[in-house]
């Protein structure tokens, strides 16, 4: 079963406005990195923040963890049209289901926005 | 920088034919990840390889197999082919961390763009 589930399903805002996804996964956790996917394309890594970390940066993006809750957000700042695509967060769950490495990604957040 | 190669990159196949896919990982990345996404869904985890020996299985039909060779290139064999297997599939290469747990693994994936393949 899934892993991680991410909300909301889908977020449209202007250009220029901040833009936060959330996602939650169900077990404990080495790692959890966000993934960008445009249309039909493949998957661009973006961020990784450890299960030791509570908050990273990249540029526009800031990644905060709560491993108590079991939940991430990501938020994008400042946003432009070039950000529409899909996010997705992706765990590494060393004992979910017994598998090592592999990730296991929520449903990820349609993002849209208008210029 | 180099980054992970899929081919090819759209495939159409007849129901119960057969397809290999194929997956060049990152130079001196030793692990392999194959993933499989559906139209609309989130990728789902297929079977992975390190050091050439497969290292974890998912959701991966017994009517598909894959390998890992000697130059960490991987395969993907579908055979039978459904039309439920049209999907996207992602190769992914990661290079683990070699500590004393030789499948801990906290490094990043790098996914390649992926092949489409279409069933009819």
């Amino acid at each position: 079963s899934q892993q991680g589930e991410e909300d909301p399903q889908a977020l449209s805002i202007q250009e220029g406005e901040n833009a936060t996804m959330n996602c939650s996964y169900k077990t404990s956790i080495n790692n959890l990195q966000w993934y960008r996917q445009n249309s039909g394309r493949g998957l661009v890594h973006l961020i990784l923040i450890r299960s030791n970390e509570r908050e990273k940066h990249s540029g526009r993006l800031r990644v905060t963890l709560d491993t108590s809750k079991k939940s991430s957000s990501l938020l994008i700042t400042a946003s432009r049209a070039a950000d529409t695509a899909s996010y997705f967060c992706a765990t590494d769950a060393e004992n979910y289901g017994g598998s090592q490495g592999n990730l296991i990604f929520g449903k990820g957040t349609k993002l849209s926005v208008k210029p | 920088a180099a980054g992970v190669i899929q081919s090819p990159r759209h495939l159409i196949k007849e129901k119960r034919e057969t397809a290999t896919l194929k997956c060049y990982p990152i130079p001196r990345h030793d692990t392999v990840y194959w993933y499989q996404q559906g139209p609309g869904q989130d990728p789902q985890f297929l079977i992975s390889f390190y050091e050439k020996m497969q290292s974890d299985k998912g959701s991966i039909p017994d009517r598909f197999s894959a390998q890992q060779f000697s130059d960490y290139h991987s395969e993907l064999n579908m055979s039978s082919l459904e039309l439920g297997d049209s999907a996207l599939y992602f190769c992914a290469s990661s290079g683990l961390s070699k500590g004393p747990i030789i499948y801990s693994s906290t490094d990043t994936q790098y996914f390649g763009p992926g092949t489409r393949l279409t069933v009819l």
